[in-house]
């Protein structure tokens, strides 16, 4: 069965610092998200993607962060100028035609010093 | 927004029991309502789904309610197996947009 894949599977990064964080999503999908996921906490929308542009964001999205398909597999997310909140897990979904179900990638585990 | 609040937050059931999860939702236009399953350091893996034009879904020991009146939707797991345990979190996809409000989470122990 396809799967969502995402890497690394821990990115440590010192504050300030620009992290990127990457996704393959399954390949017929259509619609990409990122989620978060802060420890104990529930999962939350940060981005969706579609047509290669931006289709919903949360009010999380702000200026630091940036989503990018820059070829026809990879789905990236850029948090720039880290803070030590960012630390979560973050989780990569895609979803085909319709926009439902998403698939979830495993995450990646994100720790800012 | 949508708002999804998710009840209990911690279940433990003895092993062939039911265990039921319930959550609410406030968006009366939301159409879409899955339920993750999420084990230890893994993805949300999608368990089963029910759109808002139906009432209920079953899929063997897993079933989805669905009370557009009431806006709330509940998992039931019959026949509970060790392997149930993990966390199980319900969602919303609101009218407006394909992006999930999810709830709290669940954490269920399932007690051979």
């Amino acid at each position: 069965e396809p799967e969502v894949t995402q890497t690394p599977s821990h990115q440590v990064t010192q504050m300030g610092q620009e992290v990127i964080l990457r996704c393959v999503p399954i390949s017929n999908h259509l619609y990409f998200y990122w989620y978060r996921q802060i420890l104990g906490q529930k999962v939350e929308f940060l981005v969706s993607f579609y047509n290669n542009e931006i289709s919903e964001k949360s009010e999380i999205f702000d200026d630091q962060f940036s989503v990018e398909r820059p070829d026809g597999s990879n789905f990236t997310l850029k948090i720039r100028s880290t803070k030590l909140e960012d630390s979560a897990m973050y989780f990569c979904a895609s979803s085909g035609q319709g926009a439902m179900p998403q698939h979830f990638g495993d995450g990646t585990r994100l720790s800012i010093l | 927004g949508e708002n999804v609040e998710q009840h209990p937050s911690t279940l433990s059931v003895q092993e062939g029991d039911s265990a039921v999860i319930k959550c609410t939702y406030s968006d009366s236009a939301s159409n879409y309502f899955p339920w993750y399953k999420q084990e230890l350091g893994k993805r949300p893996q999608l368990i089963i789904d029910i759109r808002s034009n139906v009432g209920e879904k079953k899929d063997q020991r897993i079933a989805v309610t669905l009370n557009k009146t009431a806006k709330h939707f509940s998992l039931h797991i019959t026949e509970t197996q060790p392997e149930d345990s993990a966390v199980y979190f319900c969602a919303a996809r609101p009218s407006t947009g394909n992006q999930f409000y999810f709830g709290t989470g669940t954490s269920l122990t399932v007690i051979p």
